[in-house]
């Protein structure tokens, strides 16, 4: 199993470009999240996914939008990048079987917008 | 609402030497808790976790933790560390009941020195 896996795993982008984090998992986990990563600050919730069409804020929604079409794949769409965003994102996984949340990560992808 | 609270945001360690890393949260309702880990460019890793019973929890690499209610602390323990131990460690508290937002604490660095 590979896991959780991120691409990209480096991007700049420039104020106002919109791009795609993607981020796929092979382990047949209902629960997919979205964090970012920011010195001091540990991993903030974005967004998360309990199962295909059913998505729900984090607690720094602002900025970015998530779909979920399959059991596999939730990206993060940034719609108008600012360089508050730059940080450093994490996607992560889970089973909701077995009740107690313990998630798997993703490698991260550091983005920068300038 | 739940947070989390890391005392220390660096602790400088000599190898062999015992080290605790603390952790204190609250809650208004019960909570799942766990202790993840961070090496260097990776994304993080569990290390532990307490759902109920035993309220001293052993994990992986030779690290525990010991939950305790009375005073809402969850402190990481081990005996002796290893150059391989220095990385960041995260404290996360979840809600036992319905609860699909994991709160991260800000992280503490352990630096394990020769």
């Amino acid at each position: 199993n590979a896991g959780v896996t991120q691409t990209p795993k480096f991007q700049v982008l420039k104020t106002g470009q919109s791009m795609t984090l993607q981020c796929a998992q092979d382990m047949n986990h209902e629960y997919m999240s979205w964090y970012r990563q920011d010195p001091g600050m540990g991993l903030r919730l974005i967004h998360y996914s309990v199962g295909a069409g059913i998505t729900d804020q984090g607690e720094v929604p602002n900025g970015y939008n998530v779909s979920r079409s399959t059991t596999e794949d939730f990206p993060l769409r940034l719609l108008s990048a600012a360089p508050s965003q730059t940080s450093v994102y994490f996607c992560a996984s889970s089973s909701l079987g077995t009740g107690a949340y313990e998630q798997y990560f993703g490698p991260g992808t550091r983005l920068t917008v300038t | 609402a739940q947070s989390v609270t890391q005392l220390d945001s660096q602790v400088p360690v000599f190898e062999e030497a015992p080290v605790e890393l603390r952790c204190n949260y609250s809650s208004s309702v019960s909570v799942y808790l766990f202790w993840y880990v961070q090496y260097p460019n990776q994304g993080l890793q569990l290390l532990l976790k307490y759902l109920s019973g035993s309220t001293l929890v052993k994990g992986i690499n030779g690290f525990e933790a010991e939950f305790n209610k009375s005073q809402t602390s969850f402190h990481l323990r081990k005996p002796s560390v290893h150059i391989s131990d220095t990385a960041e460690y995260f404290c996360a508290v979840n809600r036992n009941t319905g609860g699909f937002k994991t709160i991260f604490g800000a992280g503490t660095r352990l630096f394990v020195k020769a």
